[in-house]
């Protein structure tokens, strides 16, 4: 079945240290969705990238979407300790199946 | 606008027994996905309601099943509860099936099975 991977598990980066997850999935995606889950709380919605090779930038976070839309990256710059949280890709496969598969996630810590 | 609520906030059972689990969706929202988020993992998708029809499923056996109501809301229910059914269960709702838009959560119901 479909599986959607991130990498790395894990990031401690010092504050104004540039930061950087991967997510892989297994077959083609229609489109992928990114999340920010806060310690104790719950996902909460930051983007979606539909078209092959998209780029989309909220302040100092950039998404991009691959050309073969199976993969996907989260790249921030210059973090702050705000960014603390968990960071979900989650993708859906073609079709309208109403399945959007989510990574493991990778966790981040700033040190300020 | 109000958000998803879901309850209860959290749930002590015991293995055998039954569970149902209540998710209020955004106003304006017509979709609702359940997700299990076992401890340091990724919400895993349970299945989907659109329009009161099931619209997908997940890898999760028959005793767990749901419903979808006129109003939107929704409830899951689990059925001769496990251990490894403990968990955070999360109700996402959408506009949509949700390929133009993205899914709001609620806070999810802890559910602890003992």
């Amino acid at each position: 079945g479909q599986q959607v991977m991130q990498i790395p598990q894990y990031q401690h980066v010092q504050e104004g240290e540039d930061f950087t997850t991967y997510c892989n999935s297994s077959t083609t995606l229609s489109n992928i969705q990114w999340y920010k889950q806060r310690p104790g709380g719950h996902p909460v919605f930051l983007i979606q990238l539909v078209k092959s090779g998209e780029v989309k930038k909220q302040k100092r976070l950039t998404f991009q979407f691959g050309e073969a839309k199976k993969n996907s990256s989260l790249h921030i710059t210059a973090t702050q300790t705000t960014d603390v949280g968990t960071y979900f890709c989650a993708g859906r496969a073609p079709g309208n199946t109403g399945k959007l598969i989510f990574g493991q996630g990778t966790t981040l810590q700033v040190k300020p | 606008e109000t958000g998803v609520t879901q309850s209860p906030t959290h749930l002590i059972k015991t293995r055998g027994q039954q569970v149902t689990l209540r998710c209020s969706s955004q106003s304006g929202h017509n979709t609702v996905s359940w997700y299990q988020q076992a401890l340091g993992q990724g919400p895993q998708f349970i299945f989907q309601y659109y329009r009161e029809e099931e619209n997908g499923r997940g890898n999760f056996p028959p005793r767990f099943s749901g419903l979808q109501f006129p109003n939107y809301s929704s409830e899951l229910n689990v059925n001769a509860l496990e251990l490894d059914d403990s968990a955070l269960y999360l109700c996402a709702s959408s506009i949509g099936t949700g390929n133009f838009y993205g899914y709001t959560f609620g806070s999810g119901t802890r559910l602890t099975v003992v």
